[in-house]
C-alpha cells in the first residue's frame, strides 16, 4: 500500500525557516517524481515544488523560487522542502504527492497533510 | 486569481447530473491533459480523473470527464450525498512550466 507520511509543520514567526518531510512506502520511490501540493486555510490547491526521479530536475512556483529548495533521499526514502523566508502568505497545509508523468502530470497519492503557520 | 477558472459552488439534487466547467487557456488545457481532484471535507485530495477523461482504478463510473478547446468539464450523474466535496481541474501549464489548478468547485447535493 502506498503510503506518503508528511511531518515537519508547525508556527513559525516571518523571516523563519522549516524543513518539511515526507517519508513515502509502499512503492520504489527513487522510480517517481515527487510534488509539494500547498492550501492556506479555505483556499485552493497550489502546486509548490517538484522533483525528478534522481534529483537532477528541480522546478518551482514563482512565489518561492529562492526561498524554498526541494530535495529527496532516496537511500530513505524519503522527500524534503526547506523553507526560508518564510511570509505570511506560505501558511497552508502541505502536502507531498507522487507525480506520475506519463499521459498527463498528475498526482496519484497525496499524504495526509502538515500545517505550516507563519505568524508573530 | 487561480489560472483555470471554475464555477465557485454548483448544487443539484440527488440521483440528478451535475457538470463542473473549467476554463483556461492554450498555454495549459489547450495544449495538455486536463486532470480532475475530489477533496471530501477535512481529508487530502484524490485523483479522480486523469488524461482528460480516464478513470483511475477504483474510481466510481457515474465520473466523466471531456476537454474541448481551452475548456473542460467534470460531470457526475446519479449524485449522492457522499459526493459532496470542493472539485479541482489541473493541467500543465508550458508557459509557467508547472501544474496550476483551478479555484475549485464546492459541490452541494441538496
Amino acid at each position: 500500500e502506498v503510503q506518503l507520511v508528511e511531518s515537519g509543520g508547525g508556527l513559525v514567526q516571518p523571516g523563519g525557516s522549516l524543513r518539511l518531510s515526507c517519508a513515502a512506502s509502499g512503492f520504489t520511490f527513487s522510480s517517481y517524481w515527487m510534488s509539494w501540493v500547498r492550501q492556506a486555510p479555505g483556499k485552493g490547491l497550489e502546486w509548490v515544488a517538484n522533483i525528478k526521479q534522481d534529483g537532477s530536475e528541480k522546478y518551482y512556483v514563482d512565489s518561492v523560487k529562492g526561498r524554498f529548495t526541494i530535495s529527496r533521499d532516496n537511500a530513505k526514502n524519503s522527500l524534503y522542502l526547506q523553507m526560508n523566508s518564510l511570509r505570511a502568505e506560505d501558511t497552508a497545509v502541505y502536502y507531498c504527492a507522487r507525480e506520475l508523468r506519463d499521459y498527463s502530470n498528475r498526482f496519484d497519492y497525496w499524504g495526509q497533510g502538515t500545517l505550516v503557520t507563519v505568524s508573530s | 486569481q487561480s489560472v483555470l477558472t471554475q464555477p465557485p459552488s454548483v448544487s443539484e439534487a440527488p440521483r440528478q447530473r451535475v457538470t463542473i466547467s473549467c476554463s483556461g487557456s492554450s498555454s495549459n488545457i489547450g495544449n495538455n491533459a486536463v486532470n480532475w481532484y475530489q477533496q471530501l471535507p477535512g481529508k487530502a485530495p484524490k485523483l479522480l480523473i486523469y488524461y482528460d477523461d480516464l478513470l483511475p482504478s477504483g474510481v466510481s463510473d457515474r465520473f466523466s470527464g471531456s476537454k474541448s478547446g481551452t475548456s473542460a468539464s467534470l460531470a457526475i450523474s446519479g449524485l449522492q450525498s457522499e459526493d459532496e466535496a470542493d472539485y479541482y481541474c489541473a493541467a500543465w501549464d508550458d508557459r509557467l512550466n508547472g501544474v496550476v489548478f483551478g479555484g475549485g468547485t464546492k459541490l452541494t447535493v441538496l
